[in-house]
């Protein structure tokens, strides 16, 4: 299994640019889970998504801050436009809904805004 | 308010000197306590899950428990393998899978 892919792994970006992260869950799972980690606060649940719907988005910090999923294996978080207090590594999570509820984390973009 | 605290928030050993990572939360209704590992640059490695106090999980060196207020993961003659962030999750009433996490302990084993 490939488990979670995050594209890019790395993204620099000037203040005011659009970034775009990327991520494709683990085949069969059909919840996917955005996060933010930074020193200061930690592993932050930003928006998740049921069945490609999503859920609560109550973690996203502004308005400047928007995430789509199209299909089950596919999902952005766009950040338009980028500040540089959005510096952060931004994690993908899937699982199951089937049984176990483990998160399955990939391996993260980070993310540096000058 | 969910909350999830762990302690210490910075733990150095030497190697094969054992020792005990906190977690301590308070939720209105567990419903999954979590610990993970996260190595420098990468994303969160799953370790245990425990759904009810008394319950214990062993993987190698690690051993993890839970009681009604906290889960405690217990190291066992660590190695410099084991050197590594630990976090730990509780996951919120509701069929939702939200996860609230605690902010972690960094360990250090030296040889």
């Amino acid at each position: 299994d490939a488990g979670v892919i995050q594209s890019p792994r790395h993204e620099v970006t000037e203040m005011g640019q659009e970034v775009t992260l990327r991520c494709k869950p683990i085949s069969g799972h059909n919840s996917l889970f955005w996060y933010r980690q930074t020193m200061m606060r930690g592993l932050e649940l930003l928006i998740y998504f049921n069945n490609n719907v999503p859920i609560d988005d109550s973690g996203m910090p502004e308005d400047r801050f928007s995430a789509k999923m199209p299909n089950a294996s596919f999902s952005t978080l766009k950040i338009q436009p980028s500040e540089p207090r959005d510096s952060a590594v931004y994690f993908c999570a899937s699982k199951s809904w089937q049984g176990m509820d483990t998160q399955y984390f990939g391996p993260g973009t980070r993310l540096t805004v000058l | 308010e969910d909350q999830v605290t762990q302690s210490p928030e910075a733990l150095r050993l030497q190697e094969g000197e054992s020792s005990s990572l906190n977690c301590s939360y308070t939720v209105s209704g567990l419903r999954g306590l979590f610990w993970y590992r996260q190595d420098p640059g990468k994303g969160p490695e799953f370790l245990f899950t425990l759904y009810s106090a008394g319950e214990e999980k062993e993987k190698e060196r690690l051993k993890a428990t839970l009681t009604k207020k906290e889960s405690f993961l217990h190291i066992t003659a660590p190695k410099p393998e084991d050197s590594a962030t630990y976090l730990c999750a509780v996951q919120v009433p509701g069929n939702t899978g939200k996860l609230i996490f605690g902010q972690g302990t960094t360990l250090q084993v030296k040889p």
